[in-house]
């Protein structure tokens, strides 16, 4: 069955540094997603992405991210310069065309 | 920014009765109402949906009931397996593409 893969699981990295964090969708859908999670905390949406350009973002989301699909079948989400508050299970969740989206394993980012 | 609230952090259920997950909203213009389950260092995983304009969807051991006029969102899982022992999530999408916010979760242990 296929599914969503993100790498890598666990990624620790130092306040201030850029971190990529990597997503390979289910091949043949349109909508991708990035989610998190804090702990202790609900899921939270942070951007959706349609044909090439982003369709939707919270408020979360804000300069020091951003999304790109540099091939047919990469996501990324790039935290620019990393906040200790940056620290969560990141999702990544992609749909073809019905509501259900499917979710990666998640990538814990470590920010010390 | 309650919009949906899942009140019961956790519950416990005998292996073999029926487990009643409870979830609540707060606007009336939600499209698609999902349930997802999530085990520890695993992304969320899709159960069951409903469209607004149904009041029950049924698959298997799965049950999700919609009443609209109490905004009352319920699952019926029946009967319960140690297996469902995981943290469930409801969740709503306003439309077709667009993000979905979550619950907090409920917590399930299905005790054999």
């Amino acid at each position: 069955e296929p599914e969503v893969t993100q790498t890598p699981s666990h990624q620790v990295t130092q306040m201030g540094q850029e971190v990529i964090l990597r997503c390979v969708p289910i091949s043949n859908h349109l909508y991708f997603y990035w989610y998190r999670q804090i702990l202790g905390q609900k899921v939270e949406f942070l951007v959706s992405f349609y044909n090439n350009e982003i369709s939707e973002k919270s408020e979360i989301f804000d300069d020091q991210f951003s999304v790109e699909r540099p091939d047919g079948s990469n996501f990324t989400l790039k935290i620019r310069s990393t906040k200790l508050e940056d620290s969560a299970m990141y999702f990544c969740a992609s749909r073809l065309a019905a509501y259900e989206q499917y979710f990666g394993p998640g990538t814990r980012l470590t920010v010390t | 920014d309650q919009q949906v609230k899942q009140n019961s952090p956790s519950l416990s259920v005998q292996e073999g009765r029926i487990s009643i997950l409870n979830c609540d909203y707060t606007n009336s213009m939600f499209d698609y109402f999902l349930w997802y389950k999530k085990y520890p260092a695993e992304g969320p995983t899709f159960l069951i949906s409903i469209s607004s304009i149904k009041d029950k969807n049924e698959d298997g051991r799965f049950t999700v009931f919609l009443n609209k006029s109490a905004k009352h969102l319920s699952l019926h899982i029946v009967p319960s397996q140690p297996g469902d022992s995981a943290v469930y999530f409801c969740a709503y999408s306003e439309n077709q593409g667009g993000k979905l916010i979550f619950g907090q979760g409920t917590e399930l242990s299905v005790k054999p």
